[in-house]
């Protein structure tokens, strides 16, 4: 089984900031890890994924995640805040063992504050 | 439009109604996925096409959900005998590619289903 925790269902950072989103996992072997983002009236958009490789991963809009395997963990960061960051954000996880769709957190509100 | 198209945005039943909603995927996506989304809970997958075959169902509810992609686009989900607690978001989404999602998937904005 799979399965995904998003800790924290509202994440508050003043705009300038750096922003962290927690996200850890549990899946059966290797994970295939991704972060989505879903702007009010929107559908939701891919951020970033880790498959294999450096630990470190950059995607768009200046965030980047970084794989931690012993902590199976998976944290969404952002060096410098902006107020359109606002939206909420998925975690999701996929395992290698053949599965075709992806896990996905509940979700965390993310509002940057001017 | 060059993203997914869900349609209807919205659509209001009654229990106990038929119902479809369409999905028209990026063109030359192979791979057709239907998720859906209850109040403030993440996307749940229900269904994976890739091409005119369902590669996995797994995670319909029951016997009274069923999708179809009879030429390998357009894709439609169907709820027979609507129950309340069907009201969701329901999200389809399109990828290119086999054998898992290991690229990203491009969702729809949604299709808002609310059971009276």
């Amino acid at each position: 089984a799979q399965s995904v925790a998003q800790p924290e269902d509202q994440v508050n950072v003043a705009e300038g900031n750096p922003l962290t989103v927690k996200c850890t996992y549990s899946v059966s072997g290797n994970p295939y890890l991704f972060w989505y983002v879903q702007y009010p009236n929107r559908g939701l958009q891919f951020l970033l994924k880790y498959i294999t490789g450096d630990n470190l991963v950059k995607g768009s809009y200046g965030f980047e995640a970084e794989f931690n395997k012993s902590q199976t963990s998976f944290h969404l960061k952002k060096p410098s805040a902006l107020v359109s960051d606002s939206a909420l954000y998925f975690c999701a996880v996929s395992s290698r063992a053949g599965a075709n769709n992806l896990f996905f957190g509940t979700g965390t509100r993310l509002t940057v504050i001017p | 439009g060059a993203g997914v198209s869900q349609t209807p945005s919205n659509k209001v039943t009654e229990k106990g109604k038929y119902v479809e909603l369409r999905c028209d995927p990026i063109s030359g996506h192979t791979a057709l996925y239907w998720y859906r989304q209850s109040l403030g809970q993440g996307p749940e997958f229900l269904i994976y096409f890739q091409g005119t075959g369902a590669a996995d169902d797994s995670g319909l509810p029951n016997d009274r959900f069923f999708a179809v992609r009879p030429e390998g686009s357009v894709s439609t989900l169907k709820i027979q005998r609507t129950e309340r607690g069907d009201s969701a978001v329901y999200l389809c989404a399109s990828s290119l590619g086999i054998g898992g999602p290991t690229g990203e998937l491009f969702f729809g904005e949604g299709s808002r289903l609310t059971v009276l």
